[in-house]
């Protein structure tokens, strides 16, 4: 069946400019996550859904970022005023139920340059 | 704090030469050891969960295992479509569902 996608796979933007970067899961999954990886970084956590709530958003680098999910499916990363740090691949994953013992299904990633 | 080190950062082998990766990890409480596979410009792909000291999984020249303070990643008799960048992860008790990654391990397995 098909993967989770992701679009736009890169996006480039001007410093100060919004972007929004889109999610959809594979289908039925009801838990959702939001990772970035950066140059020479390992993958790091921003955000988890389970249907439409975020029970943990502790990932969130700055009141610049935002995330909703409506449908429980498909899910946007807003980022606000971006900066130059903000380049990054942002990696959108699925799993099937919250918890544990759940692998987490990764999309190919947005690719974001910030100039 | 919850940290995962991966070892050596980057791998080069020969074709059939077999060699291990190493992740170490310091979490409260484990929930589950995730190993990964990137290929570049691509996504996560995935590979074994480990929940349990002990506990070992194969998948065709692949084989996990795992203690109370690392894994290993064993790749038997490598083959050139094994190079990619492999990734271990921990899902601890005190971090909600997050995957807490490393920074990877850089393989590449010449003909």
């Amino acid at each position: 069946g098909a993967g989770v996608s992701q679009s736009p796979s890169n996006k480039v933007t001007e410093k100060g400019k919004d972007v929004e970067l889109r999610c959809d899961p594979i289908s039925g999954h009801t838990a959702l996550y939001w990772y970035r990886q950066s140059l020479g970084q390992g993958l790091e956590f921003l955000i988890y859904f389970q249907g439409n709530s975020a029970p943990d958003k502790s990932g969130l680098p700055s009141d610049r970022f935002s995330a909703e999910r409506t449908g429980g499916s498909v899910s946007t990363l807003t980022i606000q005023r971006t900066q130059q740090e903000d380049s990054a691949v942002y990696l959108c994953a699925s799993s099937p139920k919250s918890g544990s013992y759940n692998e987490q299904f990764f999309g190919p990633g947005t690719r974001l340059t910030v100039l | 704090e919850d940290q995962v080190t991966q070892s050596p950062e980057a791998l080069r082998l020969q074709e059939g030469e077999s060699s291990s990766l190493n992740c170490s990890y310091t979490v409260s409480g484990l929930r589950g050891l995730f190993w990964y596979r990137q290929d570049p410009g691509k996504g996560p792909e995935f590979l074994f969960t480990l929940y349990s000291a002990g506990e070992e999984k194969e998948k065709e020249r692949l084989k996990a295992t795992l203690t109370k303070k690392e894994s290993f990643l064993h790749i038997t008799a490598p083959k050139p479509e094994d190079s990619a960048t492999y990734l271990c992860a921990v899902q601890a008790g005190n971090s909600g569902y997050a995957l807490n990654f490393g920074k990877g391990t850089s393989l590449l397995v010449t003909p």
